[in-house]
């Protein structure tokens, strides 16, 4: 059974520029959530993906968005990159049923670096 | 914001000694997660406390949760080079993340 995957694992960009991050979650799981990570810090929400809809969105600017395919895969959009948006993305799922979600497993990672 | 501080931010010690990593805030938490990181990799859920003054164990790990479910601790006896991580504690749905405690156990 393989667990949350996330691409590329490195992905080096200019400041202005487009990125896009690829999540698939862990087979069952149907909720998608996404976080920034700094180094050695604690990872920051962006925010979370269920039935293809933004369902809680942490203190991110709009230059982040995202889009959560039928087949519960994800993806995380961010413009006009900065040079403060290098970090570590995260991406973790988990399955929400019956309003209560379960234990939460995340992904490897995407190490992002903006020059 | 509900934010959530850990203590200390690093932490480097020999193997077998004891540690205390602490998470604290000024809101209550109707749970509360803690994950250990390493590198490379995303974080692996260890535990969720739920209920005020309740002690967890985990083989070597012994996490408790405050009374007033404001705080919460995770304490290590005899510390292995395999403890070496970034632990995190998390409030619910994991929206928010601790600090970070940095761990290092030399061998």
């Amino acid at each position: 059974d393989a667990g949350v995957t996330q691409s590329p694992t490195h992905l080096i960009k200019t400041r202005g520029q487009q990125v896009t991050l690829r999540c698939s979650p862990k087979s069952g799981h149907d909720t998608v959530s996404w976080y920034q990570q700094a180094l050695g810090q604690g990872p920051q929400f962006i925010f979370q993906y269920y039935e293809e809809e933004e369902r809680q969105r942490g203190n991110f600017p709009d230059r982040f968005s995202g889009h959560q395919f039928p087949n519960y895969s994800s993806e995380l959009n961010v413009n006009a990159l900065l040079l403060g948006d290098s970090a570590l993305y995260l991406c973790a799922s988990n399955r929400l049923a019956g309003g209560q979600a379960d234990t939460q497993y995340f992904g490897p990672g995407t190490r992002l670096t903006v020059l | 914001t509900q934010l959530l501080e850990q203590s200390p931010q690093f932490l480097s010690i020999q193997e077998g000694e004891n540690l205390t990593v602490y998470c604290n805030s000024s809101s209550v938490f109707s749970s509360l997660q803690w994950y250990r990181q390493e590198p490379g990799e995303g974080p692996v859920l260890l535990v969720t406390v739920v209920t005020g003054g309740e002690v967890k164990k985990l083989k070597r790990l012994t996490f408790q949760f405050g009374d007033a479910r404001k705080d919460s601790s995770l304490h290590i006896t005899a510390a292995q080079p395999g403890d070496t991580g970034l632990y995190l504690c998390a409030g619910p749905y994991q929206f928010y993340f601790g600090t970070g405690t940095s761990l290092t156990v030399i061998p």
